[in-house]
């Protein structure tokens, strides 16, 4: 049973870089038809999609962050990661992993909230 | 890429049967039979409910059903049940490996 689980710190300074981690289990980041993505929820808002990496460690982003994103993958330990640079409290939020494919976002981790303050 | 529009609220008796509705863009919705559909319950995360426009994954109720015309594309839960109240979001790939999301619906049942 394929099961995704986010980590990182739960407070970032402003103006610092975010940095989580998606750990994957029962199932290969490198594993063909799969993207890995980033997704992200604000307090009382709605769910933003950050970012994808395809195993081939082609990424996408969404053009209103792909200023200050990268998502990179470490297939030797099954996980992708996502930075968030230049962080304000806007960046304050759950952020989501979760398997993708051209269709759906059929996996998600249970989400980890990120807070940003000083 | 803008956000898919969803009303932000809908409500329905148990047993009802209710109709969110999502408009994108012909760049969205209206270029891919690719919507999908998600309940979030509270501080859970999304669940996938209707992908494809019309296909519902392996154990979703048969009571969850889509459909698009154009730009839009619509989930109707039928049979309302208490435990169907939740926020409703709507996701479609826009091209080039990116997806968009709606800005979610919060369904009240009476």
């Amino acid at each position: 049973q394929l099961q995704l689980q986010e980590s990182g710190p739960g407070l970032v300074k402003p103006s610092e870089t975010l940095s989580l981690t998606c750990t994957v289990s029962g199932g290969s980041i490198s594993s063909t038809y799969y993207y890995w993505g980033w997704i992200r929820q604000p307090p009382g808002k709605g769910l933003e999609w950050i970012g994808s990496i395809y195993k081939s460690g082609n990424t996408y982003y969404n053009p209103s962050l792909k200023s200050r994103v990268t998502i990179s993958g470490d297939t030797s330990k099954n996980q992708f990661s996502l930075k968030l640079t230049s962080v304000t409290a806007a960046d304050t939020a759950v952020y989501y992993c979760a398997r993708v494919t051209i269709a759906t976002l059929d996996v998600w981790g249970q989400g980890t909230t990120v807070t940003v303050s000083s | 890429q803008s956000a898919l529009t969803q009303p932000a609220s809908v409500s329905g008796s148990p047993g009802q049967s209710i109709t969110i509705s999502c408009t994108g863009t012909s760049s969205d919705v209206g270029s891919y039979n690719l919507v999908s559909w998600y309940q979030q319950h509270p501080g859970k995360a999304p669940k996938l409910m209707i992908y494809e426009g019309t296909k519902r994954p392996s154990g979703v109720s048969n009571r969850f059903s889509g459909s698009k015309s154009g730009n839009t594309a619509s989930l109707t839960i039928s049979g309302l049940q208490a435990e169907d109240e939740a926020d409703y979001y709507c996701c479609s790939y826009a091209g080039s490996s990116t997806w968009v999301f709606g800005g979610g619906t919060k369904l009240t049942v009476l």
